[in-house]
């Protein structure tokens, strides 16, 4: 599709329950990234992929969360146990490629979802 | 430490009046973005600079990369109700693929 498409648009689940949220990207776009919006507007980075391959998992709080992007499915980020201060939008981005421009230059324009509002209380 | 610094955090103007939003880092770029979000929405990228010194104009939109790479600004001419959103900057450091987000500039401008 042209658009990247997230769901669920709202989620909401109990302290300790799981929470699995999906990100279709751009037909074409080999790259997915996955960002977390916090109170006060601040993204946080969390992990992304090169098609089903994980690109970089810097951002990712190792113990409860995990993500997948597998062929010819939705890709995932998963919640283990989730806690308070997880709640949050999470957003999944995009992109045809990383490298655009000249050799010694690199940006990545990121398409967005709308996001998935998770609630944990 | 917050690698890019926004200001101001919040505006609230009158229809018509000049801005500027900043974005300031201690750190070098190799490019930097501009996106804008509305309420319920994701970030939609406005644009992005690469070259140090940089102008891009966009309507009544004017974006600068500093020389250094370390810095931007965006201002906006005449603002409009339909300019009201948050307005992100977000750096990207050699090929690390993440990009790296200001804590935005929430912008109301009123009729």
């Amino acid at each position: 599709g042209e658009e990247v498409a997230q769901t669920p648009k709202h989620l909401v689940r109990g302290e300790g329950q799981k929470a699995k949220l999906y990100c279709a990207p751009i037909k074409g776009h080999s790259y997915v990234f996955w960002y977390q919006q916090v109170l006060k507007n601040e993204f946080k980075f969390l992990i992304s992929f090169q098609n089903e391959n994980v690109f970089d998992e810097t951002g990712m709080p190792k113990e409860r969360f995990s993500a997948k992007c597998l062929p010819n499915s939705p890709c995932s980020l998963e919640i283990q146990a989730t806690k308070l201060e997880d709640s949050a939008v999470y957003f999944c981005a995009s992109s045809q490629s990383l490298l655009v421009g000249t050799a010694d230059r690199f940006y990545s324009p990121l398409h967005f979802g709308n996001g998935t509002r998770l609630t944990v209380t | 430490t917050q690698l890019l610094e926004q200001s101001p955090q919040f505006l609230s103007i009158q229809e018509g009046e000049n801005l500027t939003v900043y974005c300031n880092s201690s750190s070098v770029f190799s490019s930097l973005q501009w996106y804008r979000q509305e309420p319920g929405e994701g970030p939609v990228l406005l644009v992005t600079v690469v070259t140090g010194g940089e102008v891009k104009k966009l309507k009544r939109l004017t974006f600068q990369f500093g020389d250094a790479r370390k810095d931007s600004s965006l201002h906006i001419t005449a603002a409009q109700p339909g300019d009201t959103g948050l307005y992100l900057c977000a750096g990207a450091r050699g090929s690390q693929g993440n990009l790296i987000f200001g804590k935005g500039t929430k912008l109301s401008v009123k009729p």
